[in-house]
């Protein structure tokens, strides 16, 4: 069935790093993908979005770039930042539901 | 403009009890669905309805179901409660003016423990 396979974490880096997750999945045909962020103690928020085939999503540094030919929606931040700390979790769409990978926690240490 | 709420927040109950979730979506929206967050399977999406109708169903056993109001509100129901229902259960709503798309807006979730 449709999976998501997300870089491990938890991840730790120092304010201004570059950020990498990755995040391959499995699914029929070429689904809308999103990332979403889970800040501590409050639900998942929409943190950008791709809907077709080389789209870039953007929002408040982060990008991801949809790739079909590796059916993969890897997100980057060029600087981290102390208030980046939360739970990322990348998401194709498909069959009327959201497929979340298992999450990748981010700390960004001062 | 409010966001998702659910109700309650948090809860304890004890095994073979049952329990209601509340969610009221943002205003006008008409999509409702739930998911469940645990440590060990992560997000799983239980159900979604629609305009009072059950659209789509995840696979989980009918101890879990669901139900929508006139107004888009929605609750959810478990009966025959057992310790691996813990878990964490979040309502997220969207607008649905037309393609189904995967932009949800999440509540805080209400967070179940089962003793």
């Amino acid at each position: 069935g449709d999976s998501v396979t997300q870089m491990e974490g938890p991840v730790t880096l120092s304010e201004e790093a570059f950020l990498t997750i990755n995040c391959t999945y499995t699914a029929t045909g070429y689904p809308s993908l999103f990332w979403y962020v889970q800040y501590p103690g409050e639900g998942l928020q929409l943190l950008l979005k791709a809907t077709k085939a080389d789209d870039k999503g953007s929002n408040k540094g982060f990008e991801a770039t949809y790739r079909k030919e590796t059916t993969s929606f890897h997100l980057e931040k060029g600087s981290v930042q102390v208030s980046d700390s939360a739970v990322y979790f990348c998401a194709p769409y498909q069959g009327g539901k959201l497929i979340f990978g298992q999450g990748t926690e981010l700390s960004v240490k001062p | 403009k409010a966001g998702v709420t659910q109700t309650p927040r948090y809860l304890i109950k004890t095994r073979g009890q049952q329990v209601t979730l509340s969610c009221s979506p943002i205003s006008g929206h008409r999509s409702v669905s739930w998911y469940q967050q645990t440590p060990g399977q992560g997000l799983q999406f239980l159900f979604e309805y629609f305009s009072e109708t059950q659209r789509n169903k995840g696979n989980f056993p009918g101890r879990f179901s669901g139900r929508q109001f006139s107004n888009s509100r929605s609750e959810m129901n478990v009966s025959t409660l057992e310790l691996g229902d813990s878990a964490l259960y979040l309502c997220a709503s969207s607008l649905i003016s037309g393609r189904r798309t995967g932009e949800l807006f999440f509540g805080e979730g209400s967070r179940l423990t089962v003793l």
